[in-house]
């Protein structure tokens, strides 16, 4: 199994642009998550679901927008980049909503 | 008042020391209850979870107190290895979880 992977790894955005950060699990796992995490704090909830066709808000949705249309796969777009979207992103996946296994990350910067 | 504070450190031990960490929790509710570990650049792993009678896993002890509203790790024999930001993290619901910001640690030769 992969676990739960991101792509792309690293990413420069010019402010004013759009983009879509990947998430896929194996796991069959019902709930997905993404989150930020700005240098020196914690995780921050940008979306959830919990399962297929559901999707909610988190803590900070604000500039990000989610689908999920299948299982695995659970994208997060960023419309309209801003720096204050400088962060990494981090995709996790729970079986039951409990422990969650989190993928490596994609490292955003918007100039 | 934060929903999880832990004391962000960072607690430097030498080799071989115990250490202890504690977080408080806000919300009475909270259901479970983990401690994530997460190394420099990358992401957050679970380290072990918290039960009511407290659990051990070799040399990491994670206690819960639900009266006083807060969970402990305790690492024994600390190892250079263990250097890394260790987070507390309450479940609210039954699919989300709160995390803490960390505490650091930085074990020493």
């Amino acid at each position: 199994n992969a676990g739960v992977t991101q792509t792309p790894k690293f990413r420069i955005l010019k402010i004013g642009q759009s983009m879509t950060l990947q998430c896929t699990q194996d796991m069959n796992h019902n709930y997905m998550y993404w989150y930020r995490q700005d240098p020196g704090m914690g995780l921050k909830l940008i979306y959830y679901s919990v399962g297929a066709g559901i999707t909610d808000k988190g803590e900070v949705p604000n500039g990000y927008n989610v689908s999920r249309s299948t299982t695995e796969d659970f994208p997060l777009r960023l419309e309209l980049a801003a720096p204050s979207q400088t962060s990494v992103y981090f995709c996790a996946s729970s079986y039951q909503g409990n422990e969650q296994f989190f993928g490596p990350g994609t490292r955003l910067t918007v100039l | 008042r934060k929903e999880v504070e832990q004391d962000p450190g960072p607690f430097n031990v030498p080799e071989g020391a115990t250490v202890a960490f504690n977080c408080t929790y806000s919300n009475s509710a909270s259901q479970s209850f983990f401690w994530y570990r997460q190394d420099c650049r990358k992401e957050p792993k679970l380290l072990m979870s918290v039960y009511s009678s407290g659990n051990e896993d070799g040399r990491f002890t994670a206690q819960l107190n639900r009266a006083s509203q807060y969970i402990s790790l305790l690492i024994r024999d600390s190892k250079l290895s263990d250097s890394a930001t260790y987070l507390c993290v309450v479940n609210y619901s039954s699919y989300k979880l709160i995390f803490g910001s960390g505490t650091r640690l930085l074990v020493r030769p």
